[in-house]
C-alpha cells in the first residue's frame, strides 16, 4: 500500500527564516511526486510534479527536491502570504491510473 | 492556469435530503475527474474517480450507491449525495486531471456539506 508521510505537523517561522519540509514516501512505483498548497477553507493549489530522483523545481521562495525515499520543500526567506497547508502526494506506476495519495500535511505559520 | 469550479461551495440542509455537488473544467477538457473527502486536520482522502462516458469507480468503504457520480461531458463531473444525513457533514473537493499526457490534478475550492 502506497504511503506518504509528511514532517514536521506543525512549523512556526519567522518572517525571513529559511526551513524545508520532509515527505516521506513509500510507492511500488514512482510516477511522479507532487507539492500542494492549501488555503483555509479552500481546494489544494498545485504547486511542483517531480518525476525521478535528482530532479528539483524552483517557484519563486519555494524550491522541492526529490529522492528515492523522500522529497523537500525548501522555503527560503518566507513571507507572512506563504502560510498555508502543504500537501505532498505520490501517484505510483504501474496500475496506479492517475489516482494520488496524499500526506496529512504540514500547517506553516510565518509570522512578522 | 487551469481552473476548476465546484459549486457550491457551502450547504446546509435537513436530514434525509439529496445534494448535487459540480465540478467543471474551465479552460481544459477532463476524461477523468476525482471526488475526494477532507476531515479537519486530516489529508485528502479519494472517495471516487469519475470516468467521462463510463461508470465511476469507487474506493475501498465507499457506497456507490450513497455518492452517486455522473460525468456526463469532458468538462463536467456531478456528486449526489443521497439521503445525506449528519455524518456526511465534511468538506468534499474535486479535482480534474487535463486529458493531456503528464499533467497535474487542478482542484476546486471545495463544497462544506452540513447536514442538520
Amino acid at each position: 500500500e502506497d504511503q506518504v508521510t509528511q514532517s514536521p505537523e506543525a512549523l512556526r517561522l519567522q518572517e525571513g527564516e529559511s526551513s524545508s519540509l520532509n515527505c516521506s514516501y513509500t510507492v511500488s512505483g514512482l510516477r511522479g511526486l507532487f507539492w500542494y498548497r492549501q488555503d483555509p477553507g479552500k481546494g489544494p493549489e498545485f504547486l511542483f510534479t517531480l518525476y525521478s530522483a535528482g530532479e528539483e523545481k524552483e517557484k519563486e521562495r519555494l524550491k522541492a527536491t526529490l529522492t528515492k525515499k523522500e522529497s523537500f520543500l525548501h522555503i527560503t526567506a518566507p513571507k507572512p502570504e506563504d502560510s498555508a497547508t502543504y500537501l505532498c502526494a505520490v501517484q505510483a506506476a504501474p496500475g496506479g491510473g492517475n489516482k494520488l495519495t496524499f500526506g496529512t500535511g504540514t500547517q506553516l505559520k510565518v509570522e512578522l | 492556469g487551469a481552473v476548476v469550479s465546484q459549486h457550491p461551495s457551502r450547504v446546509i440542509c435537513k436530514s434525509g435530503t439529496s445534494v448535487k455537488i459540480e465540478c467543471r473544467s474551465l479552460d481544459f477538457q477532463a476524461t477523468t475527474m476525482f471526488w475526494y473527502r477532507q476531515f479537519p486536520k486530516k489529508s485528502l482522502m479519494l472517495m471516487a474517480t469519475s470516468n467521462e462516458g463510463s461508470k465511476a469507480t469507487y474506493e475501498q468503504g465507499v457506497e456507490k450507491d450513497k455518492f452517486l457520480i455522473n460525468h456526463a461531458s469532458l468538462t463536467l463531473s456531478t456528486l449526489t449525495v443521497t439521503s445525506a444525513h449528519p455524518e456526511d457533514s465534511s468538506f468534499y473537493i474535486c479535482s480534474a486531471r487535463d486529458s493531456r499526457a503528464n499533467q497535474p490534478q487542478h482542484f476546486g475550492d471545495g463544497t462544506r456539506l452540513s447536514i442538520l
